[in-house]
């Protein structure tokens, strides 16, 4: 079984514009999860998604968003980057959403750098 | 808000030693307990769990100890090996919403051989 797949794996985008990132979960995976990853912070949950509604929510601005199909694909949209943004950003799957300890199975990442 | 603390920030250990990682928990709605790994260039991967109705969890060589009156629990990996060097994370997550876990700000551990 193939595990979650993230596109791109690395990203490069300059302050003021927005990039999207995409996750394939785990196949019959219904949950899927964002996290940053930073040095400074580490590691940050942004949101979750199931049966394509947001389910849980972090502590990041508005200018972080997602959404998921009908497929359980997930994309995740920050617009009006900042160098701040620079960060690894993990997608999760699992079997269910909240309410259910599923483990949750990461991808790779995409490494976004913000020039 | 730090909610999950854990130390130490990194470990050096020798080849079939112990390894110790700590961490520690503020909020006591926290019900599962989950450790990950994490090698460069990939995603964490959960290494082992553990709910607070138990004090100790052993798998193979990893074992977690859980004190839930001191809100402390510990990562034990005994007979090192090269193999085991990576970034280790403690984790805390409530059954209410089990996808959001919360993050200790992991050990890098190195074991020498």
């Amino acid at each position: 079984k193939a595990g979650v797949t993230q596109t791109p794996r690395y990203l490069i985008k300059t302050r003021g514009q927005q990039v999207t990132l995409s996750c394939s979960p785990i196949s019959g995976h219904r949950s899927v999860s964002w996290y940053q990853q930073t040095p400074g912070q580490g590691l940050q949950f942004l949101f979750e998604y199931f049966s394509e509604t947001q389910r849980n929510k972090g502590n990041f601005p508005g200018r972080f968003s997602g959404r998921q199909f009908s497929n359980s694909r997930s994309e995740m949209n920050v617009s009006t980057l900042e160098l701040g943004d620079s960060a690894l950003y993990l997608c999760a799957s699992s079997l269910m959403g909240s309410s259910s300890y599923n483990e949750q199975f990461f991808g790779p990442g995409t490494r976004l750098t913000v020039l | 808000q730090q909610q999950v603390k854990q130390s130490p920030q990194s470990l050096i250990v020798q080849k079939g030693g112990i390894s110790i990682i700590n961490c520690a928990y503020e909020n006591t709605a926290f019900d599962y307990f989950p450790w990950y790994q994490q090698f460069p260039g990939k995603g964490p991967a959960l290494l082992i769990a553990i709910r607070p109705d138990v004090s100790e969890k052993k798998e193979g060589r990893f074992t977690i100890s859980f004190n839930k009156s001191a809100k402390q629990f510990s990562l034990h990996i005994m007979d090192s090996q090269p193999g085991d060097s990576a970034t280790y994370f403690c984790a805390a997550s409530k059954r209410s919403s089990a996808s959001k876990i919360i993050f200790g700000s992991g050990t890098r551990l190195s074991i020498r051989p």
